[in-house]
């Protein structure tokens, strides 16, 4: 299984694009790389997911290196509602279990 | 949207009782799956199910069982609940196995064992 390192927290403004790194340095060559964000008392929400280069939705952009041993995610001017923990995960989905192991997560502070 | 429900929001039981944790998901997935999420440790993966009947340990299954009868219900089961299992309870579910299916979570069951 893969394993990811995130920074533990970060702070922000109200505004500012954010941006939060993942390392995975044993991903394999059938993994995608998956982030979510949880807000206190629910469940993880999908945000992005990607395999290479640069992914971008309404929510966010996820970047990801030729080497694919990190990725970043990017959220741009981020409001106070995005104040939340994000989780990046590793794996390959065609083995259910693969793809379902969770880091610590960043816990994003968003200030006004 | 896709909706995984999870039976109860707050529980309390007693050390010693036997706990169910149900979960339903309405949009015929595959596999489902229970973790536990804990301050400081973020969620682990206790079981897992890509089809009925059919289930896989996660990185901490000592202490639960797992009961898949149904396509859309994934039971965790608590056989004998110790005061280490308090902890929110999450389930999600995710579609057929292909590499970019995303998971769906329930909004989670807070145990509290005493």
């Amino acid at each position: 299984l893969a394993k990811t390192t995130q920074p533990i927290s970060m702070d922000s403004y109200e505004g500012q694009e954010v941006n939060i790194t993942c390392s995975h340095n044993n991903i394999a060559t059938n993994d995608y790389i998956t982030w979510y964000q949880q807000f206190p008392s629910q469940g993880p929400r999908f945000i992005i997911q990607g395999y290479k280069t640069k992914v971008t939705n309404e929510v966010a952009s996820l970047f990801i290196p030729a080497d694919r041993k990190s990725s970043t995610l990017s959220l741009p001017r981020v409001s106070l509602s995005d104040t939340a923990v994000y989780y990046c995960l590793v794996g390959d989905g065609n083995n259910a279990g693969n793809m379902l192991t969770f880091g610590g997560g960043t816990r994003l502070m968003v200030k006004p | 949207d896709v909706k995984v429900t999870q039976s109860s929001r707050y529980l309390v039981k007693r050390t010693g009782e036997k706990v169910f944790l149900e979960c339903v998901q309405d949009m015929d997935h595959e596999n489902m799956f229970w973790y536990r999420q804990d301050p400081g440790l973020g969620l682990r993966l206790i079981y897992f199910s890509y089809d009925v009947k059919m289930k896989e340990k996660g990185d901490i299954p000592e202490g639960y069982s797992v009961s898949r009868e149904k396509k859309e219900r994934f039971s965790l089961i608590l056989e004998s609940a110790s005061t280490n299992q308090t902890s929110m309870y999450l389930c999600a579910s995710s579609g057929a196995d292909r590499a970019n299916e995303k998971l769906f979570f329930g909004s989670g069951t807070q145990l509290s064992v005493l």
